[in-house]
């Protein structure tokens, strides 16, 4: 168990729908990170965040939004879905270290666009 | 932010050490090494990091040659267990920037 945490677990939804996954970080982990994944695909970086602000932009789609609030959980909208949607989802939080840093994954949330 | 390369896929069998290279020709001066593992369905759970020679834990092991244009993951004696997804990255993630996942290298462990 990472410590990261993320609702729902699985989720089914149909094209055209808008959706909310949820991530509570590990305890006093300031960054949460956002991925997408595909099947037998690899990881895709979507978005950053740290201590409530965006700090970088992967390959986020203008449908997709995320935000992070005061006590430090984030949520990632996704809107307007399309089958191509469908996907694993991870959040991953850390906290700055030195010049290092370790990012510990939650167990995903599946989504499923029928 | 350092590109690298690894083995799309390895195989090997129960019992033997496995060493899988990562390339990262343009590593910077401030870039640690870090490797991943990922299950099935599960996130990716960190195994080891380090910035240069020899770095050991009770799971594996990392090799750094002295241009650190490259390196080695050593897993020892390995089980069915270790059949999973092994990602290389490189980068430095002080106060939050990000790192970056490539396709990782597809271990799969026989009997």
């Amino acid at each position: 168990d990472s410590g990261v945490t993320q609702t729902p677990k699985h989720l089914i939804t149909a094209t055209g729908q808008r959706v909310t996954l949820r991530c509570s970080p590990r305890s006093g982990d300031l960054s949460v990170y956002w991925y997408q994944q595909s099947l037998d695909q690899g990881l895709q970086f979507l978005i950053h965040y740290y201590n409530g602000e965006e700090r970088a932009k992967g390959n986020i789609l203008e449908r997709f939004s995320a935000q992070q609030f005061p006590d430090l959980h984030s949520e990632l909208n996704l809107s307007s879905l399309e089958l191509g949607d469908s996907a694993l989802y991870f959040c991953a939080s850390s906290v700055p270290a030195g010049a290092t840093d370790t990012q510990y994954f939650g167990p995903g949330t599946r989504l499923t666009v029928l | 932010l350092a590109k690298t390369t690894q083995p799309i896929s390895m195989d090997s069998y129960e019992g033997q050490e496995v060493n899988i290279t990562c390339s990262h020709n343009n590593i910077a001066t401030n870039d640690y090494i870090t490797w991943y593992q990922q299950f099935p369905s599960q996130g990716p759970r960190f195994i080891i990091q380090g910035y240069k020679t020899k770095v050991t834990n009770e799971v594996a092991s990392l090799f750094i040659p002295a241009d650190r244009k490259s390196s080695t993951l050593s897993l020892p004696r390995v089980s069915l267990s270790d059949t999973a997804v092994y990602y290389c990255l490189v980068g430095v993630n002080n106060a939050g920037n990000m790192l970056t996942f490539g396709g990782g290298t597809r271990l799969m462990v026989k009997p």
